[in-house]
């Protein structure tokens, strides 16, 4: 079964430094989104992309985030000086032809 | 008043137990919604979606309630496996296709 892909699971960083969270949708769909989840929160939109533009962003997504779609199958999100606040778990999520979400299994950001 | 609100629990009950939850959501001209699934530390996971006529899923009974802007889960002899946090989601009104998630019922099932 295709399912949606994540690198790293892991990411420890430094405040103040830039990461590039990357996931690789399932290949047929369409809409591509990233969400976040703070340790013991809900799950948080953050921006949703389509046709190689943003959508829709959340408050959350800020001058700080960016998302891109380099190739064909990779979906990035970049935040350019991580803060403490930013750790969390990122999820990547997909959808196609039906509005069933697909997620991947998440990338946990730890800012130090 | 939150988007999209649940009881958090915790749920705690016997294998073999009915158990139910509710979830309200504010925005009345919301199109979609789901039921996700999360284990700790996990992605969410589709249980069902959730549609006007109910919808049933095994054990999984899955109703909405526009008018009362509610949605609920049905869960029939519990096991252990369904310990979990479960999620309710909206997509509102428009079409990026966004999910509003509540913050999660938790449900522990015990031997």
């Amino acid at each position: 079964e295709p399912e949606v892909t994540q690198t790293p699971s892991h990411q420890v960083t430094q405040m103040g430094q830039e990461v590039i969270l990357r996931c690789v949708p399932i290949s047929n769909h369409l809409y591509f989104y990233w969400y976040r989840q703070i340790l013991g929160q809900k799950v948080e939109f953050l921006v949703s992309f389509y046709n190689n533009e943003i959508s829709e962003k959340s408050e959350i997504f800020d001058d700080q985030f960016s998302v891109e779609r380099p190739d064909g199958s990779n979906f990035t999100l970049k935040i350019r000086s991580t803060k403490l606040e930013d750790s969390a778990m990122y999820f990547c999520a997909s959808i196609g032809l039906t509005d069933t979400q697909y997620f991947g299994p998440g990338t946990r950001l730890t800012v130090l | 008043r939150k988007e999209v609100e649940q009881d958090p629990g915790p749920f705690n009950v016997p294998e073999g137990a009915t158990v139910a939850f509710n979830c309200t959501y504010s925005n009345s001209a919301s199109q979609s919604f789901f039921w996700y699934r999360q284990d700790c530390r996990k992605e969410p996971k589709l249980l069902m979606s959730v549609y006007s006529s109910g919808n049933e899923d095994g054990r999984f009974t899955a109703q909405l309630n526009r008018a009362s802007q509610y949605i609920s889960l049905l869960i029939r002899d519990s096991k252990l496996s369904d310990s979990a946090t479960y999620l309710c989601a909206v997509t509102p009104s428009g079409n990026t296709g966004k999910l509003i998630f509540g913050q999660g019922t938790t449900l522990q099932v015990k031997p």
